[in-house]
């Protein structure tokens, strides 16, 4: 079936760089892009970036832009996201989405990964 | 840049209908998308091009779009539908998706 499967929890500290994995299967990785959502806790959905993994084009929220990089490993169907300078307000649950859409008028993201928890603390 | 606005909470009865609101600026000229979430787990799409369910959503989910208001409603509620909801589009002028606030819906 199709799945979205993220590497575990990390602990790190604050200043310090996380990566998170995010392994597909069940669909060809190169057809739909791989976006990256967090969620603090108690707080709603915060939309990181997204990649094309065919073209490797790339886009960020503004906030990540030059703190966090997207890239992949389509040998693997793997997309990782890697963010540095961590500080105690990136502590949040991680996940990975399958994207579909025109980049027009629409664009949504029809599968999960199940989150991974990243805690930043000293 | 885009604003989603979703009121914070909604409750209903058991066998109600809920209406779950997203405004944002003349939202019916983009497609609504919206997602639901259960406490622990990853968010679950349950409608798509504003109105379409994915395979395996009850068609006691529905979505609208019109104006400046887009509405997810669920008919004849059920206490497993209870979770946080948000609604998405794409703002094609920074090619960003754009997240509601999301809204926290109870069964009584």
């Amino acid at each position: 079936q199709v799945q979205l499967v993220q590497s575990g929890a990390e602990v790190k500290k604050p200043g310090a760089s996380v990566k998170v994995s995010c392994k597909a299967s069940g669909y060809t990785f190169t057809s739909y892009d791989v976006n990256w959502v967090r969620q603090a806790t108690g707080q709603g959905l915060e939309w990181m970036g997204w990649m094309n993994p065919n073209t490797g084009n790339i886009g960020f929220a503004q906030k990540f832009q030059g703190r966090v990089t997207i890239t992949r490993n389509t040998s693997i169907s793997t997309a990782y996201m890697e963010m540095s300078s961590l500080r105690s307000e990136d502590t949040a649950v991680y996940y990975c989405a399958r994207g579909f859409g025109d980049y027009d008028n629409y664009y949504y993201m029809d599968v999960w990964g199940k989150g991974t928890t990243v805690t930043v603390s000293s | 840049s885009y604003v989603l606005t979703q009121p914070p909470s909604v409750s209903v009865a058991p066998g109600k209908t809920a209406r779950i609101t997203c405004g944002g600026n003349n939202i019916a000229s983009k497609s609504v998308h919206w997602y639901q979430q259960k406490p622990g787990q990853a968010p679950v799409l349950v409608i798509y091009y504003d109105s379409d369910r994915p395979s395996g959503i009850p068609e006691r989910f529905s979505g609208s779009n019109s104006g400046n208001t887009a509405t997810l409603t669920i008919s004849r509620v059920e206490a497993g539908d209870e979770a946080d909801y948000y609604c998405q589009v794409w703002d094609s002028s920074r090619d960003h998706v754009i997240f509601g606030g999301g809204t926290k819906l109870t069964v009584l």
